[in-house]
């Protein structure tokens, strides 16, 4: 597709279980972006990639998170041992190095 | 924490030009200042970026202060699809994220009237 997408766009799952998260960036974006929205709350910045650079993790909110890329491509966010407080919109974003954020429609996250 | 500061919430009516302001006193000089809007339930959208020199495009206007300190996004004729949450932040183009890269306060929660 032309724009950002993520999978699932619903999750929910029972506290203590993993669950991935799934960005594909737009073709040619280079850098790649994931944040966490709480329920009426601004973006928090989480994890950012760009080419083959090692990844800026200075957002991730403790080791139970990690975030892998391959590449230009697609990416997964994993959150391991889930907690009530994780429960929040994970949106990615993509953009050319330097250029404007393109998101996708996020991915909602309730914990049980 | 965020570099700008926002009202949080304002109302318009609809037609009205949208006057939304945003504060980044400790801007640097070669620090962008960016509008996006994150209409509810969706992911935020860009609207506009600048420099120094007010922008203009088929979204909105964007007026910078002389020294840099305030900007204004304007919407023209606001219209009751305008009603989102505006985020104003900072940054520097060719840098990376990181916490100061691309931070996103609580932005301002523009409502149109009808």
């Amino acid at each position: 597709g032309a724009g950002v997408s993520q999978s699932p766009s619903n999750k929910v799952t029972e506290k203590g279980k993993d669950v991935e998260l799934r960005c594909d960036p737009i073709s040619g974006h280079t850098a790649l972006y994931w944040y966490r929205q709480r329920l009426g709350q601004g973006l928090e910045f989480l994890i950012y990639f760009q080419g083959n650079s090692a990844p800026d993790k200075s957002g991730l909110p403790s080791d139970r998170f990690s975030a892998e890329r391959t590449g230009e491509s697609v990416s997964t966010l994993t959150i391991q041992r889930t907690q009530q407080e994780d429960s929040a919109v994970y949106l990615c974003a993509s953009s050319l190095l330097g250029g404007r954020l393109f998101f996708g429609e996020g991915s909602r996250l309730t914990v049980l | 924490d965020a570099k700008t500061t926002q009202p949080p919430s304002m109302d318009c009516a609809e037609g009205r030009a949208a006057n939304l302001p945003c504060n980044h006193s400790t801007i640097s000089g070669n620090e962008y200042v960016y509008w996006y809007r994150q209409i509810h339930s969706q992911g935020p959208q860009y609207i506009i970026h600048g420099l120094k020199n007010n922008e203009t495009n088929e979204m909105a206007s964007l007026i910078i202060t002389e020294d840099r300190k305030s900007s204004t996004l304007i919407l023209p004729h606001a219209t009751l699809r305008d009603t989102a949450v505006y985020y104003c932040i900072v940054r520097v183009p060719y840098s990376g994220g990181g916490a100061d890269g691309l931070t996103f306060g609580k932005g301002t929660h523009l409502i149109i009237q009808p």
